[in-house]
């Protein structure tokens, strides 16, 4: 079973900062990530996937990928007070269902 | 709306009744997976299913807990005799290839 780890927070930030959110996971050959973002008493909606090295922009939102390192992010420009939510970091478990991190809640403040 | 359906949102039992869980996938995706959430807590697997075949259900408990995905109609987890730890969002998701969509989730209340 992978195993991925994330900061539970809560991360605050002022509106209008950029937000930062960490992801480690355990094992070398994963290929793929993905971000959900969560609000309270909702489902996870995917926001960005990443594959490769390197970093993907999807207008205010831009996820990192380092394989060497394990690691990636996600970060939030312009952070708004509607960002305020948790993220969920998730990485397939040699197979198709997701392992997911445990989230980190992101709280923008006016 | 082609998005994931679950169905009923919101499902209370009495211990020890049964609870069913509807999931219809998103048009065109034959890939379903059940997660559970604890109150408070993170999302945990429990079962991947395509049409008519269990792929994985390494994270479902043995006991009381059973999935279908039958060749026609929603995919169906079951839950015989709840119990008050039972009580959590079961969610639904559906793929076609790696990015899995949730549906809005069943909110289980044990009483």
């Amino acid at each position: 079973q992978k195993e991925v780890e994330q900061n539970s927070g809560p991360l605050s930030v002022p509106e209008g900062a950029i937000a930062s959110l960490n992801c480690t996971y355990s094992d070398r050959v994963s290929q793929s990530f993905f971000w959900y973002r969560q609000y309270s008493g909702k489902s996870p909606e995917l926001i960005m996937s990443i594959y490769s090295n390197g970093d993907k922009e999807d207008g205010r939102f831009t996820a990192q990928l380092n394989k060497a390192s394990q690691y990636v992010s996600l970060l939030i420009r312009d952070s708004q007070p509607s960002d305020s939510a948790t993220y969920l970091c998730a990485v397939p478990n040699y197979g198709q269902n997701f392992v997911f991190g445990p989230g980190t809640r992101l709280s923008v403040l006016p | 709306n082609a998005g994931v359906m679950q169905n009923p949102r919101h499902l209370v039992r009495r211990r020890g009744q049964e609870a069913r869980l509807r999931c219809s996938p998103m048009k065109g995706h034959s890939h379903v997976y059940w997660y559970r959430q604890l109150p408070e807590e993170g999302l945990k697997f429990m079962v991947y299913l395509q049409k008519e075949n269990i792929i994985d259900e390494s994270g479902m408990p043995k006991e009381r807990f059973s999935a279908e995905f039958p060749k026609e109609g929603p995919s169906i987890l079951r839950i015989q005799q709840v119990v008050r730890g039972d009580s959590a969002a079961y969610f639904c998701a559906s793929s076609e290839t790696e990015e899995q969509y949730f549906g809005p989730g069943t909110r289980l209340t044990v009483t």
